[in-house]
């Protein structure tokens, strides 16, 4: 079974430009999670998918939204992109309503 | 909101040695509680995890207790290996997947 796939892997941008992160889950897997990781702050949740709906939503600010298509696949777009989006982002599916996260290898950000 | 403090933050053990990092949380609505592995440039992996229901579980070399009351969970690892060598990170949750994670404790099992 192929796990979590996340795309881009790598990728540079300059403030204030937007960007665009694609994951595609395990199949079968319905739910579909969002988390910035950063040195020092662990991983902060950004938002969480379920059958397309949003089910939850971390404390970050209306720059960063996402969402689900029919076959589970999830994209995370951030406009106007600042330094301080540097981070990598992962994207989680899990089968569960609550349950074990499958990680992605996530994108990894660079703002200049 | 969640909140998740975990401690120490680095830890360093002579192998063969026994590992305990701790976690609090602060929802006493949270009902589910991972630990997470995740070695350099790699993605974290679930390597135990347990629900309110039950005070501890072990998985071999590698143990889990939960004191809802005190609200804090703990990691032991037992028969430190240098393949342990990793950050380790815990999480809580409540409904749906939305995870705490703790800040990470950088584990280096020395032989």
């Amino acid at each position: 079974k192929a796990g979590v796939t996340q795309t881009p892997r790598y990728l540079i941008k300059t403030r204030g430009q937007q960007v665009t992160l694609s994951c595609s889950p395990i199949s079968g897997h319905r739910s579909v999670s969002w988390y910035q990781q950063t040195p020092g702050q662990g991983l902060q949740f950004l938002f969480e998918y379920f059958s397309e709906t949003q089910r939850n939503k971390g404390n970050f600010p209306g720059r960063f939204s996402g969402r689900q298509f029919s076959n589970s696949r999830s994209e995370m777009n951030v406009s106007t992109l600042e330094l301080g989006d540097s981070a990598l982002y992962l994207c989680a599916s899990s089968l569960e309503l609550t349950g074990e996260l499958f990680f992605g290898e996530g994108s990894r950000l660079t703002v200049l | 909101g969640e909140n998740v403090e975990q401690h120490p933050s680095t830890l360093s053990v002579q192998e063969g040695d026994s590992a305990v990092i701790k976690c609090t949380y602060s929802d006493s609505a949270s009902n589910y509680f991972p630990w997470y592995k995740q070695e350099l440039g790699k993605r974290p992996q679930l390597i135990i995890d347990i629900r309110s229901n039950v005070g501890e579980k072990k998985d071999q070399r590698i143990a889990v207790t939960l004191n809802k009351t005190a609200k804090h969970f703990s990691l032991h690892i037992t028969e430190t290996q240098p393949e342990d060598s990793a950050v380790y990170f815990c999480a809580a949750a409540n409904t749906g997947n939305q995870f705490y994670f703790g800040t990470g404790t950088s584990l280096t099992v020395i032989p």
